[in-house]
């Protein structure tokens, strides 16, 4: 049972480069979140998706852009990255029920650092 | 603004002591409330939640919570603590004011350390 699969799983790089992460889910959820966890701050939300191409940006969006073309896959990319963007991410489904969104499977993390 | 508070950066507690970590919320509405655990290099693992009924959540590896509206707060327990459960938990709460959109707000974490 695979659930949500991040990759990759770690990641170094340059100031300036660009790079996109991948988040794929295999429970036909409709609703998919991308956080960054830092020290201190717990997670805070960068973008979601609340259904196969629609996104929304989060409390933290700046620098990021996110693409939902396929139900089960959310990429995150990362245009021209800074080192204010070393981080861990997490990528998160959710499906929803009688009681609304309230079921959430989380991915293992992609540790990011930007030099 | 909607906001998850947890107190205590870190708590500890010898093996075979009850543990407590603190949360507190912050919103409008009523809320769903989590608790997540994370071990050293892994992702989030779900303990318990709150949606509504009773007041006392029973969830994983003996942990529980309970809601407590009118303090508004959602801290996380369990009898007897074992070395194992040293981790970092989060406290969460699905935003009610964000329509069905199910965004989670979390806390910013509390390290606890079980001592043998």
């Amino acid at each position: 049972n695979a659930g949500v699969t991040q990759t990759p799983k770690f990641r170094v790089l340059k100031t300036g480069q660009s790079m996109t992460l991948l988040c794929a889910q295999d429970m036909n959820h409709e609703y998919m979140y991308w956080y960054r966890q830092d020290p201190g701050m717990g997670l805070r939300l960068i973008h979601y998706s609340v259904g196969e191409g629609t996104t929304a940006k989060g409390e933290v969006p700046d620098g990021y852009n996110v693409s939902r073309l396929k139900k089960q896959n959310f990429l995150l990319g990362l245009e021209s990255a800074a080192p204010s963007q070393t981080s861990v991410y997490f990528c998160a489904s959710a499906h929803a029920g009688g009681q609304g969104v309230y079921g959430y499977t989380f991915g293992s993390g992609t540790r990011l650092t930007v030099v | 603004a909607q906001s998850v508070a947890q107190p205590e950066d870190q708590v500890n507690v010898a093996e075979g002591n009850p543990l407590t970590v603190k949360c507190t919320y912050s919103v409008s509405g009523n809320p769903y409330l989590f608790w997540y655990v994370q071990y050293p290099n892994r992702g989030l693992q779900f303990l318990l939640k709150y949606i509504t009924g009773d007041n006392l959540v029973k969830g994983s590896y003996g942990f529980e919570a309970e809601f407590n509206k009118s303090q508004t707060s959602f801290h996380l327990k369990k009898p007897s603590a074992l070395v194992s459960d040293s981790a970092l938990y989060f406290c969460a709460v699905r935003d009610p004011s964000s329509g069905n959109t199910g965004k989670l707000i979390f806390g910013q974490g509390t390290t606890l350390q079980v001592k043998p």
